[in-house]
Order: C-alpha cells, then sequence, then structure tokens
C-alpha cells in the first residue's frame, strides 16, 4: 500500500523558514510527479506545488511564488518543500501527494496525513 | 485562474438517500475535473477523476457526470460512512491547480 509520511512542521515566528518532507514508500517514486496541498484551520484544500518525476518541472501557486520551494530526491524517496519569509497566511496543514498516473495528470491518488504549519510570534 | 463554486455548501439528508453535489467551474476544464471526500481529522480520498472515472476501490454508489463547466457527485444511497465533505479539483489548468470551497454531506 503507497504511503506517504510527512514531518517537519511546527510553529515558526512570520518571516521564518520551515523545510517539510515526505518519506514515501510501496511505489516506484521517481516514477511519478509529486505535490504539495494545504489547509487552513477549518477551510477548503489549495494547492501548494507540483515536481515533475524528475525534477524538471515546478509550479508553485501565485500565493507562495518566490518564497516557497520545491524539491525532490529520487535516491531517497523523499519530497520536500522549503518554506522561507513566512506568514501568518501560511499557517495550515499540508500534505503530500501523489500524481495519479506516470504520465503526469495533476491530480492526486494518495495523500499522506499531513504536518501541521503554525505561523505566529 | 479557474473558480470552482460548489454547491449547496451543506446537503442534510438521511442513511439511503440520493446525494447530489453541484460543481460549476468558472470556464471550461472539459472533462478535466475530480472529487474528493475528506472526513474530520483525515487527508482527503480520491473518488473520481476526469468528471466520471471511480477511482480504485470506490464503490459503485459514487458517480459522476458532467463536462465543460457543469458537474455533478451522485452518491446513490448515502451510507453512514458517506457523510463527509466533498471536494471537486479541476486540473486544466496545470500552474493553477485549483478546488472547490466544499460541500458538506451531514446526518439529517
Amino acid at each position: 500500500q503507497v504511503q506517504l509520511v510527512e514531518s517537519g512542521g511546527g510553529v515558526v515566528q512570520p518571516g521564518g523558514s520551515l523545510r517539510l518532507s515526505c518519506a514515501a514508500s510501496e511505489f516506484i517514486f521517481s516514477n511519478y510527479g509529486m505535490h504539495w496541498v494545504r489547509q487552513a484551520p477549518g477551510k477548503g484544500l489549495e494547492w501548494v506545488a507540483f515536481i515533475r518525476y524528475d525534477g524538471n518541472n515546478k509550479n508553485y501557486a501565485e500565493s507562495v511564488k518566490g518564497r516557497f520551494t520545491i524539491s525532490r530526491d529520487n535516491s531517497k524517496n523523499t519530497l520536500y518543500l522549503q518554506m522561507n519569509s513566512l506568514r501568518a497566511e501560511d499557517t495550515a496543514v499540508y500534505y503530500c501527494a501523489k500524481d495519479r498516473t506516470t504520465v503526469t495528470t495533476m491530480d492526486f491518488d494518495y495523500w499522506g496525513q499531513g504536518t501541521l504549519v503554525t505561523v505566529s510570534s | 485562474e479557474i473558480v470552482l463554486t460548489q454547491s449547496p455548501a451543506t446537503l442534510s439528508l438521511s442513511p439511503g438517500e440520493r446525494a447530489t453535489l453541484s460543481c460549476r467551474a468558472s470556464q471550461s476544464v472539459s472533462s478535466y475535473l475530480a472529487w474528493y471526500q475528506q472526513k474530520p481529522g483525515q487527508a482527503p480520498r480520491l473518488l473520481i477523476y476526469d468528471a466520471s472515472n471511480r477511482a480504485t476501490g470506490i464503490p459503485a454508489r459514487f458517480s459522476g457526470s458532467g463536462s465543460g463547466t457543469d458537474f455533478t457527485l451522485t452518491i446513490s444511497s448515502l451510507e453512514p460512512e458517506d457523510f463527509a465533505v466533498y471536494y471537486c479539483q479541476q486540473r486544466s489548468n496545470w500552474v493553477a491547480l485549483t478546488f472547490g470551497g466544499g460541500t458538506k454531506v451531514e446526518i439529517k
């Protein structure tokens, strides 16, 4: 069964930085695009970023462009999200999610359990 | 950005009843629409992709229809485990994926 396990969340001050990780297992990680999706407390879902299977193509939501960087290490089966210049409105549960097929589809068939990021002074 | 509007915001129904959820796009997304179910404290789960295709392991009581700007998720007969929040998501614009605001299906 596909497993995605996020880590790295916590409390950070406005303007600070945090790096999230997502450890993947039980599928061929290097064959699939991956995403980060977030959910503010009590709110809906917001797509954050995408990285192609080989790391050579990345897309970002306008709300995080220039502040967040998605990356991956296929040798470690791990996805990352480097978050800089954090704002209160970045407070959310951050999910990593797997693209549905090896041909990039930009929808999500498996999700991790999420990691909470709280931006507060 | 493609805006997805879901209605109603809340649907109050009894087990065994039929649920009809709507998702309307601000511009055509062809058939590039997915539906997800989310229960409290859990991650979302993919139900339907490309408007009408059930994901692996999804019961046949869930069905999706529509194309262009108007889409429907139907649950033919609600089971107790179906009470949850449902989101639609478009993948027509790859550089700006968007979700609808969600429909909560609650027990009447």
